[in-house]
Formats: structure tokens, C-alpha cells, sequence
């Protein structure tokens, strides 16, 4: 498929431990967004690339969350110390131009869930 | 506080009727406006979208609206289809996107 692509679907830990999730967007695509979308709510915005530069992380809720995309594909957002008001979906989503005025694609999302 | 607001949680149409899916918001400086639709357990899948400088964007059996001096849009779909049946999410954009909380949308057949 040619998809934007997030692994895994489903992910459980326990309070304070870290977790790290996996982007793959569409294959060519230059932007990169991540969101959290807590139950009853629309995605909020954390971050966004555009290749490898991180051009906009003021939506991180902490410095417990981290995002990278070191060769401007594929992108890991990884949290550390997970709290349980971290569960939550976490979306992906990509796109082809880089400014705010294309449609993006988004993945399934990893539904995270801390115990 | 919320920028983009979906304030009608759920609405259900009859095949065949129109549905109109309402947003409102609150920065006069978003420029570009987009609707998604949302199956369960999937991601949202892009629909329709319109620059601040149209009131009006059409593709088949979707319309989008903007008013902008009401700082209002809406989504149009004629006729409704049961496969339309999915939990609608209007988003604008002005440096990121934000998103409403979503409409759920059922088609009764």
C-alpha cells in the first residue's frame, strides 16, 4: 500500500516506562505531522517536519515528548516517563507540499494506552 | 480553547436527504479550511477543502461553504449515502492545522 503507515496499531505500558512509535509516510511526501487525539476530541497538532528539519514543535505538551526524522522519511515520536494522560490515539500524517495548503494523509494512528 | 468548533456532536439524516455538517471558529486570520471523514479505528481521510478567498468549493456530492464574516463552514452532501455514515472533522489552517471535535453522521437507509 502507499499509504502513511504507524506501528504499532496498539501499544500498553505501564506508568513511567518509555515508548517510542513509528511514522512512514507516503513515500516523496516532504511534510510530517504528528497529533494526539484524546477520546471525544479532534486531533491537536505536536509537531511537524518538513524533510528532516523540525520546523514546529510547540504542540509537544512537554519535554517528555521527543520527535525525530533524521533522514527526512521516516519519523519516531518517542515519550518518555509516559503518564497516564498520555493515553491517547497519536496520529501521523504527511504531505506534498511544504506550507499549510495541502490536504494531508493520515495513518490508522497507534492507540496508546498506560496503565 | 478551542479555535474550530463542531458544536452538533451527532446528526442523523435519511438516505437520499441532504446533511449539513456545521463549523464554526475563531481566528480571523485561518486561510484555508479542510473537512475529513473518519471511520472508526481508521485515520481521517482527506474530503474537501476551500481557500479563505472562495465562499464555495464543489466536488460531486460535496460542497463546502465559508462565510467568512460569520467565521462560518459548512459541508453540504446530496444526496446522503449510507456509506457517508462517519464521524466528520472540520480543520483550518494559519501556521498548523487545527481541528474541531467532529461530527458523527448517520445515514438511515
Amino acid at each position: 500500500g502507499a499509504g502513511v503507515s504507524q506501528s504499532p496499531r496498539y501499544k500498553v505500558a505501564k506508568r513511567g516506562q518509555d515508548v517510542a512509535l513509528r511514522c512512514d509516510p507516503i513515500s516523496g511526501h516532504v511534510s510530517l505531522f504528528w497529533y494526539q487525539q484524546a477520546l471525544g476530541q479532534g486531533p491537536e497538532f505536536l509537531t511537524y517536519f518538513q524533510n528532516e528539519a523540525q520546523l514546529d514543535k510547540s504542540g509537544l505538551p512537554s519535554d517528555r515528548f521527543f520527535a525525530e526524522r533524521p533522514e527526512g522519511s521516516v519519523s519516531t515520536l518517542k515519550i518518555q516517563r509516559t503518564q497516564q494522560e498520555d493515553s491517547a490515539v497519536y496520529l501521523c500524517a504527511s504531505g506534498t507540499g511544504s506550507d499549510w495548503y495541502q490536504p494531508q494523509h493520515f495513518g490508522d494512528g497507534t492507540r496508546l494506552s498506560i496503565l | 480553547d478551542q479555535q474550530v468548533k463542531q458544536n452538533s456532536p451527532s446528526l442523523s439524516v435519511q438516505e437520499g436527504r441532504i446533511s449539513i455538517l456545521n463549523c464554526d471558529y475563531t481566528n480571523s486570520m485561518f486561510d484555508y479550511f479542510l473537512w475529513y471523514k473518519k471511520y472508526p479505528a481508521e485515520g481521517p481521510t482527506f474530503l474537501i477543502s476551500i481557500s479563505s478567498i472562495k465562499d464555495k468549493n464543489e466536488d460531486g456530492r460535496f460542497t463546502v461553504f465559508l462565510n467568512k464574516s460569520a467565521k462560518h463552514l459548512s459541508l453540504h452532501i446530496v444526496p446522503s449515502q449510507p456509506g457517508d455514515s462517519a464521524v466528520y472533522f472540520c480543520a483550518a489552517s494559519e501556521a498548523q492545522f487545527y481541528f474541531g471535535t467532529g461530527t458523527s453522521l448517520t445515514v438511515i437507509p
